[in-house]
């Protein structure tokens, strides 16, 4: 069964790193995972992808184990803007080509 | 320009209306997609659109009906909608077919009377 797992809500403080994990079981052997950020009445926004170990850019790195059960967005030092609704997006394997985007998790950064 | 738009921004419609949600890009990309998204929701794929024709429907309702009338504009023609269709629709576009990487117009919200 083609399933995602993330935390549905996350909380943090101005200047904390936030790390937030997606569960992904089955993906396809030879693809990207993607998370995106999405702000209140707009679209979701393309933050980074990885194949696999470690990515890095301007705004996060994302951590991919040799499994690829998981992964995990880390954001460094976060400010208020930082809050949003943060998707991961994977394609299942099996012949199931479809990305399919995760729950999603809310993070509320506080000052 | 790296920007997909979207019109209108917001739409209320009864359910005998008939309308239309316009999506355009202009960044070359060759995939455009259609979203629905409830509220607090992650967006759900309804159709796929590779160079002009469309290659993916999610078994979407006839009252929803997509046009690509060429490689820059994505239609999404309403009508005899629900009011359960009330959502958020984004447009979205990407270089290739179900790229990971996609962009998304900042969407329409619709309400269904």
């Amino acid at each position: 069964l083609a399933k995602t797992t993330q935390p549905i809500s996350m909380d943090s403080y101005e200047g904390q790193e936030v790390n937030i994990t997606c569960s992904h079981n089955n993906i396809a052997t030879n693809d990207y995972i993607t998370w995106y950020q999405q702000f209140p009445s707009q679209g979701p926004r393309f933050i980074i992808q990885g194949y696999k170990t470690k990515v890095t850019n301007e705004v996060a790195s994302l951590f991919i184990p040799a499994d690829r059960k998981s992964s995990t967005l880390s954001l460094p030092r976060v400010s208020l803007s930082d809050t949003a609704v943060y998707y991961c997006l994977v394609r299942f394997s099996g012949g199931y080509n479809k990305l399919i985007f995760g729950a999603g998790t809310r993070l509320a950064v506080h000052p | 320009d790296t920007e997909v738009t979207q019109t209108p921004k917001h739409l209320v419609m009864g359910m005998t209306n008939k309308k239309s949600l316009k999506c355009e890009q202009h960044m070359g990309h060759r995939a455009m997609y259609w979203y629905k998204q409830k509220a607090k929701k992650p967006p759900e794929l309804m159709f796929v659109y590779s160079y002009e024709k469309l290659s993916i429907n999610e078994s979407v309702p006839s009252r929803f009906s997509p046009e690509c009338p060429n490689s820059s504009l994505l239609n999404l023609h309403l009508h005899a909608l629900q009011p359960e269709d009330s959502a958020l629709y984004l447009c979205a576009s990407s270089q290739e077919e179900l790229d990971n990487e996609q962009f998304f117009g900042p969407g329409t919200r619709l309400t269904v009377l």
